[in-house]
């Protein structure tokens, strides 16, 4: 199984910060990478795919970027209801893979 | 617009069966493969395995195989994830996810179906 590794588990920023978030793949997953915002109580929810492809109708202040086993998560400037839990997922082979999951605090 | 929404909460004994779906609609259901995910209490998520209801082809996570079932009805628009025997550790709110039309990302959720088995 593909192991995917997200850091920090937790941050804390404030309103306007350039924040990003870290996740490793334990082998090349080339950009066959997915990230998902989840807050208390819902669903997940698509941010992006393909590592940097922006699914439709999610604020261009989100950004990805990596390929092979090292991505990133951007928020440009965070805003109060970015406020969530993130997860990147693996989709180079099956069993898909999440990451643990970084919870986002303002 | 495209929906996925499931079967309500559920309180089970140990060692009880259980059937919990997740009905499409606002697209061709049959020709998107479906997941199912679990999220324990304050975990994180895990894939469990997907299934394609246009011929029922399914591929289980080795976590999950033997452990449950995934089956689906394309006739009503339904995905189901079955349990035989429930045990306490199976507590966990479960989402079914629709996988992207290219590939293996999911992008639309169900709302979550909470499955409680005390010990």
């Amino acid at each position: 199984d593909i192991q995917m590794t997200q850091s920090p588990s937790t941050l804390s920023a404030s309103v306007g910060d350039r924040v990003t978030i870290t996740c490793r793949a334990s082998q090349s997953i080339s950009t066959w990478l997915a990230w998902y915002q989840q807050k208390p109580g819902r669903a997940p929810n698509l941010l992006i795919y393909k590592a940097s492809s922006l699914e439709s109708g999610v604020p261009s202040r989100f950004s990805g970027s990596g390929s092979g086993t090292e991505f990133t998560l951007t928020i440009s400037s965070l805003q109060p209801d970015d406020s969530a839990t993130y997860y990147c997922q693996q989709y180079n082979s099956y069993p898909l893979t999440f990451g643990g999951g970084t919870k986002v605090e303002i | 617009e495209v929906q996925l929404v499931q079967s309500g909460a559920e309180v089970k004994k140990p060692g009880e069966s259980l059937k919990i779906s997740c009905k499409g609609s606002g697209y061709s259901f049959a020709s998107y493969w479906i997941a199912w995910v679990r999220q324990m209490p304050g975990k994180g998520l895990e894939w469990m395995g997907i299934i394609y209801p246009g011929d029922s082809d399914t591929r289980y996570s080795p976590s999950f195989q033997g452990q449950v079932t995934i089956s689906a009805d394309k006739s009503i628009s339904t995905a189901y994830l079955q349990w035989n025997s429930l045990k306490a550790s199976d507590t966990a709110m479960f989402y079914c996810a629709r996988r992207g039309s290219s590939s293996e990302y999911f992008d639309y959720w169900g709302q979550g179906t909470l499955v409680t088995a005390p010990s």
